[in-house]
């Protein structure tokens, strides 16, 4: 059965530094890997999408890497703002069908 | 383009009611699934659709109930709620469900079972 873990459960950083998320998963047998931003009391949004046969993904300040080898992915966020606070959820599917095995989140509070 | 929509947004039950979570997508996707948060637990998958007609179930199914009769539309029912079942639905969809077709969430049900 996969297992998806994200350490730490929460961490604080200053404006404009660099966030490192992390996410692993016990199966490297996956379809794909998502990463997605849950704000408080709101639904998940889609930020990244890492294909199996891909190992990474950019959007804007994001970037998410893939290694299925060691079975980690690592979500990037360059020059954090305040904007950037929210918990962020990594989700693994491991055949087709979008049915997501996610980790716990880590909650990330970027200070002014 | 209202994407996926949920209601109720909150519901309070008591023990031994049923009621039904509303889920609607005007994305014309194919997949749809609902997911239950509680803390600790992370997400889980409840049930899911791949098209209409078809239904499937996820890894925590017990006491809920779905059907599929419209591409649009996926209610989830409580048949008869307990209060283990106190928690945060959430419906989600994808176009389809190959490698790049990244879920779309909708704002939650809060569900309280007393």
């Amino acid at each position: 059965k996969q297992e998806v873990t994200q350490i730490p459960a929460a961490l604080s950083v200053p404006e404009g530094e660099n966030l490192v998320l992390n996410c692993s998963f016990t199966d490297s047998a996956i379809y794909n890997l998502q990463w997605f931003r849950q704000d408080p009391g709101k639904g998940l949004t889609s930020l990244l999408l890492i294909q199996s046969s891909q190992r990474e993904q950019t959007s804007g300040r994001l970037n998410a890497s893939l290694d299925k080898s060691s079975g980690r992915s690592t979500l990037y966020i360059a020059a954090s703002q305040p904007g950037d606070s929210a918990t962020y959820l990594c989700a693994a599917s491991k055949a087709a069908g979008n049915k997501l095995t996610f980790g716990g989140g880590t909650r990330v509070l970027v200070k002014p | 383009n209202a994407g996926v929509t949920q209601t109720p947004k909150f519901q309070v039950l008591k023990t031994g009611q049923s009621m039904t979570l509303q889920c609607a997508q005007d994305m014309n996707h194919e997949y749809m699934s609902w997911y239950r948060q509680d803390p600790g637990m992370g997400l889980r998958l409840i049930h899911y659709s791949v098209g209409a007609g078809i239904t499937d179930q996820g890894e925590v199914p017990n006491g809920y109930n779905v059907s599929r009769s419209t591409t649009e539309d996926f209610p989830l029912r409580l048949l008869s709620a307990a209060p283990s079942q106190t928690s945060v639905y959430f419906c989600a969809s994808s176009y389809s469900g190959t490698a790049n077709s990244p879920l779309h969430f909708g704002n939650g049900t809060r569900l309280t079972v007393t």
